[in-house]
């Protein structure tokens, strides 16, 4: 199946900084990825959609300025969690969507990046 | 709005067991439901299932569809420790998002 990447895996940062995550497609063009954020024991909540080359479709209740969300190239998008406090601290996935794998316009998900503010 | 409940939330048993996870949804424009098994880290890709009637299998677990009473469950016999996870059941409607369920945690006991 179809890989994608996030960089980095773990991150721990102090409260105010910003953190940028990664998500690479590594094998496929992704027309559109999705950023999810998971907390400890339930289930997955999407944040938002990004499709490449226009601005990110936030689900309600996100913060497009807490959360910015670039999807550059149709490899990669990037999420930026501004001004980090700890009630963000969560584990963020991305998943990528495009043709891959037989067209069958299935997501594949990475690996997921461990946020922890202090 | 789309919504996705599975069932149990948790179940424990012992290796060679049988189980069955159940996963009812409500979606606008049904496309297709996928399950999911979740370890440490991101979830990992079992099934998809567009269609209903057909068994997808893949070697003990397997997994259908009832597009009419909207709901599928995910099967696997004779359990290993290995199985033990949180399998997630997820629904795309039109709008081509992925709605998660709140998983069902399985242990499985030697």
């Amino acid at each position: 199946g179809a890989v994608v990447s996030q960089h980095p895996s773990r991150v721990i940062c102090k409260s105010g900084t910003s953190v940028k995550i990664e998500c690479r497609s590594l094998d496929f063009q992704a027309t559109t990825m999705f950023w999810y954020r998971q907390f400890p024991k339930k289930s997955l909540m999407l944040m938002a959609t990004s499709n490449e080359g226009s601005k990110a479709t936030y689900e309600q209740g996100v913060e497009k300025d807490k959360f910015l969300i670039n999807h550059a190239s149709l490899t990669l998008s990037t999420l930026t969690v501004t001004s980090a406090h700890p009630e963000d601290s969560s584990f963020y996935i991305c998943s990528a969507r495009g043709l891959a794998g037989g067209g069958n316009n299935e997501q594949f998900f990475g690996p997921g990046t461990r946020l922890t503010v202090l | 709005e789309d919504k996705v409940v599975q069932s149990p939330l948790s179940l424990v048993v012992h290796e060679g067991d049988t189980v069955t996870l159940n996963c009812s949804y409500e979606v606008t424009n049904f496309r297709s439901l996928l399950w999911y098994k979740q370890e440490k880290k991101a979830p990992t890709f079992l099934f998809m299932l567009t269609s209903s009637g057909i068994e997808k299998k893949s070697g003990r677990l397997s997994s259908i569809l009832d597009k009419k009473e909207l709901f599928s469950i995910l099967n696997i016999t004779a359990t290993q420790t290995g199985d033990s996870a949180v399998y997630l059941c997820a629904v795309e409607g039109g709008s081509e998002k992925l709605v998660f369920g709140k998983g069902t945690k399985l242990t499985v006991n030697p």
